[in-house]
Parts: C-alpha cells; structure tokens; sequence
C-alpha cells in the first residue's frame, strides 16, 4: 500500500511566521501535489511536483512556495503566514500516469492566530 | 474550464437506507476521467472509484454503486443498507484532457448515518 506521510497533524503558528509542511511518500511517485481544503470550497490544488527540482503552480499559489529535493519529499512553505491560510492541507502522490488515482495524506490542520 | 457541483451539502439517513450522492461535471473535453474519494473523520482521502468518459457502464462493488449518464454530465453515487462506518465526506473530481490537466473537485457531501 502506498503511505504518504504528513509531519504534523496539527500546528499553530502566529501571523508573520515562516511555515513549513513536509510530506513524504514511499512508492517512488513522481508526481506529488499540495491541496487545502476549506469548508464549502472542496480541495483546491496549490502546487504540484512532476519530478525533483521541478514544480508548477495549481490554482491558488498565491502566498505558498514549494521545494522538491528528493523524489520522496515534497515541502509546502508558507514565507510569511497570514490568518486566512488557517485551513486543512492534504498531500498527495501519483505515478507518471496521469488518470492514476491520487494517494492522500492525513492532512495538517494549520491555524494561524 | 471545467466544474464539478456537489448540490448536496449534507446527507443524514438512518441505518440501512439506501442513499445516492449526486455529482454534476462540466468539460469541454472529450476525453475525461471522473473519481470518487471518500474522506472518514481520520481526514486521509480515500480513493473509490475512477471512469473514464468512454465507458458508460454503470458498476456495483459491494454495496456502493456508481452510475454515470454522459447525457446528464452525472456520476452518481449510490451507497445500498448504509452503515455508520459509511459517514464521511465524499468528494467528486474530473480530470480532462486539456488545458485543465489537474484534478477539479467538487465541494463534497458529508454524508451522517445515523444508527
């Protein structure tokens, strides 16, 4: 079974605070995305990953950057966090094709006071 | 652009009712996948089901079903003697071919099934 992994359930950071949310993933994917769900909204995509070093932006990557290292790792960074990023984040990863089904993380519940 | 519409926003039935959850799809392209995910109180999405436009069969596993009707841009889903272990919330997504290469979710249905 594929595992993603997410490094924190819960956080909470103050306004202003650099933020980072790690995901892992064990099956050698190459593609790798960051979502946040909000109520009402579903998940909307922030950034993707297609391979190490390379990244594309999703729908709302406004205020996020990502970093990709390794295969396996895929960071999501928040540079200077903001109240209305309080939100779920859910990782995910996917083989090379692109019909394959998304495997998902448990997600980080991050607020931002 | 391409939308999918969960009208439903939440679902209560009683143990062992049948109940469908209803997911509306809108692309422009021809060749599309539609999926269904399930995501229990533990958060993690849990892939269901996926289809692709060319394969209108209608498919049963288990006591989920799914029916999918290009003429109505429909891809319900039917959940038969439900069960509590079922409550969760269920997001339809669509993947096209075109400019929109990355999934589009709906905005999921929190389905309660009471005992």
């Amino acid at each position: 079974d594929v595992k993603v992994t997410q490094s924190s359930r819960y956080l909470v950071k103050r306004t202003g605070e650099k933020v980072f949310l790690e995901c892992v993933q064990d099956m050698d994917h190459e593609n790798m995305f960051w979502y946040r769900q909000d109520p009402g909204l579903g998940l909307r995509l922030i950034y993707f990953s297609y391979d190490v070093k390379m990244k594309e932006k999703g729908d709302i990557p406004e205020g996020y950057s990502v970093s990709r290292e390794k295969k396996e790792r895929f960071s999501l960074i928040l540079e200077s966090a903001s109240t209305n990023q309080t939100s779920m984040y859910l990782c995910a990863s996917r083989d090379g094709q692109r019909y394959q089904p998304q495997h998902f993380g448990d997600g980080t519940r991050l607020s931002i006071l | 652009a391409q939308k999918v519409t969960q009208a439903q926003t939440e679902i209560s039935v009683v143990e062992k009712e049948d109940v469908t959850l209803d997911c509306v799809y809108e692309t422009r392209d021809t060749t599309y996948y539609l999926f269904w995910y399930k995501q229990p109180p533990s958060g993690e999405l849990v892939f269901l089901i996926r289809r692709n436009s060319f394969d209108e069969q209608n498919e049963i596993s288990g006591r989920y079903s799914w029916n999918f009707q290009k003429s109505t841009s429909s891809f319900n889903f039917t959940i038969t003697a439900s069960q509590v272990v079922d409550s969760a919330v269920y997001f339809c997504a669509l993947l096209g071919s075109g400019s929109a290469r990355q999934l589009t979710f709906g905005s999921g249905t929190q389905l309660t099934v009471l005992p």
